[in-house]
């Protein structure tokens, strides 16, 4: 079994301020990792992905997300806010070469000018 | 990545009613998922499509209530039937590339039941 846990609901920073949405999962096998964004009215966008090799991922929009095992996370971070980066992100889960995604219950994030 | 449309991206129907939901994806793909995605909450997996195969359902999810056809390698549909306002939601279509490591999702169709 897989599962998500996206600790904070909503976060909210100020524009220029480091952006830190935290994402925990469980699996009983070496995870695929993801963050996806949606903005207000659309579907999700990938922003970045774990599978293997490189713990550090960089994803779209200057975000970067850290597969840290020992801690079964994979917090998604951005030096620098921007208004445009306010939306809906969730984290998600799947296990290697299988079809089903886990997903968290999303992190609302604002920005505040 | 897929470019993946769905159609229609919104409609208000009545109770009782059924409505049928298109997905079509720029490209051949083997695995097809239909989400939904309830006001204000996660993403919920309701079957899993692959073409030349009956859809797999998860647990609560029923193929009289949300029939699923998979007809070529680019296309899908979702029919949500009987509908209830508790099935007010966005139906997201999702699509498997890149070797089987990433989805990716169609824009949506949001759905309000009176």
């Amino acid at each position: 079994a897989q599962s998500v846990t996206q600790l904070g609901s909503h976060v909210s920073v100020s524009e220029g301020a480091l952006v830190l949405l935290r994402c925990n999962y469980s699996s009983s096998v070496p995870p695929y990792l993801f963050w996806y964004v949606q903005y207000p009215n659309q579907g999700l966008q990938l922003l970045l992905k774990y599978t293997t090799g490189a713990t550090l991922v960089k994803g779209i929009n200057g975000f970067e997300a850290e597969f840290k095992k020992s801690e079964t996370s994979f917090h998604l971070t951005k030096p620098s806010a921007h208004m445009s980066d306010a939306a809906e992100y969730f984290c998600a889960v799947r296990h290697t070469n299988a079809g089903k995604s886990t997903f968290g219950d999303g992190t609302t994030l604002t920005v505040k000018p | 990545s897929a470019v993946i449309s769905q159609k229609p991206s919104r409609d208000i129907c009545q109770r009782g009613t059924s409505l049928t939901i298109q997905c079509q994806v720029d490209s051949q793909v083997t695995m097809m998922f239909w989400y939904r995605q309830q006001p204000g909450q996660s993403l919920t997996l309701i079957a899993t499509a692959n073409q030349g195969s009956e859809a797999t359902y998860e647990s609560g999810f029923v193929i009289d209530k949300f029939p699923i056809s998979r007809p070529n390698l680019t296309f899908s549909t979702l029919t949500v039937s009987n509908m209830s306002p508790e099935d007010s939601s966005i139906y997201l279509c999702s699509v498997e590339v890149g070797g089987g490591d990433t989805q990716y999702f169609g824009p949506g169709t949001r759905l309000t039941v009176l």
